[in-house]
């Protein structure tokens, strides 16, 4: 089971663009990639999912390298509502996906 | 909007007392999952259902039971709750598919306190 490694925390501003990065070296052939985001005293919300190279929805984008080591998760001008805790999570079931401590990010005025 | 629904939101019990966690869901997903989550700290699964009259145990042990009993429903119960059960617990689900994990939808959670 592939566990990941993200930054504990992270601090920006409103209208700047927000990267974070994931590691996760042993991640196997049949994984797939995805992103929560968490707000306090609710449930995870997902984000966006991908395998390999580039994935675009309406709120985030996610960055693959060719070897699947790592991601990065792009939050394009990001506001005040966007502070929360967000989450990567590699396995190719959900049962299988193993929870970190997910990345909090603070989105300052 | 996710149409996942769990009641109580909030419980204040006392020890010894059996309790039992509502988890409903309108969009006819076949899978099923509660997670217990303390505050600030990593999501862990307890159990997860593949569908009606399946149910798992997941990675975290807990000594709370579940059934699945029609596809919707998937109560979750302590039979006698304790302190160290305090917690918050989400439930979840998502559709059965192949070739990716499938979105999971979560429950606003239910926060349990054992006195």
């Amino acid at each position: 089971l592939a566990k990941t490694t993200q930054p504990i925390s992270m601090d920006s501003y409103e209208g700047q663009e927000v990267n974070i990065t994931c590691s996760h070296n042993n991640i196997a052939t049949n994984d797939y990639i995805t992103w929560y985001q968490q707000f306090p005293s609710q449930g995870p919300r997902f984000i966006i999912q991908g395998y390999k190279t580039k994935v675009t929805n309406e709120v985030a984008s996610l960055f693959i390298p060719a070897d699947r080591k790592s991601s990065t998760l792009s939050l394009p001008r990001v506001s005040l509502s966007d502070t929360a805790v967000y989450y990567c999570l590699v396995g190719e079931s959900n049962y299988q996906l193993i929870w970190g401590a997910g990345t909090k990010l603070i989105i300052k005025p | 909007e996710a149409d996942i629904y769990q009641t109580p939101r909030y419980l204040v019990i006392g020890t010894g007392k059996k309790i039992t966690l509502e988890c409903s869901q309108t969009m006819g997903h076949d899978k099923m999952y509660w997670y217990q989550q303390d505050p600030g700290m990593e999501l862990h699964l307890i159990h997860y259902s593949y569908g009606v009259n399946s149910t798992e145990k997941g990675d975290l042990s807990s000594e709370s039971t579940v059934s699945r009993i029609r596809t919707e429903h998937f109560p979750l119960t302590l039979e006698s709750a304790r302190p160290s059960h305090t917690s918050q617990y989400l439930c979840a689900s998502s559709e059965s598919g192949t070739g990716f994990t499938g979105e999971l939808f979560f429950g606003e959670g239910s926060r349990l306190t054992v006195l």
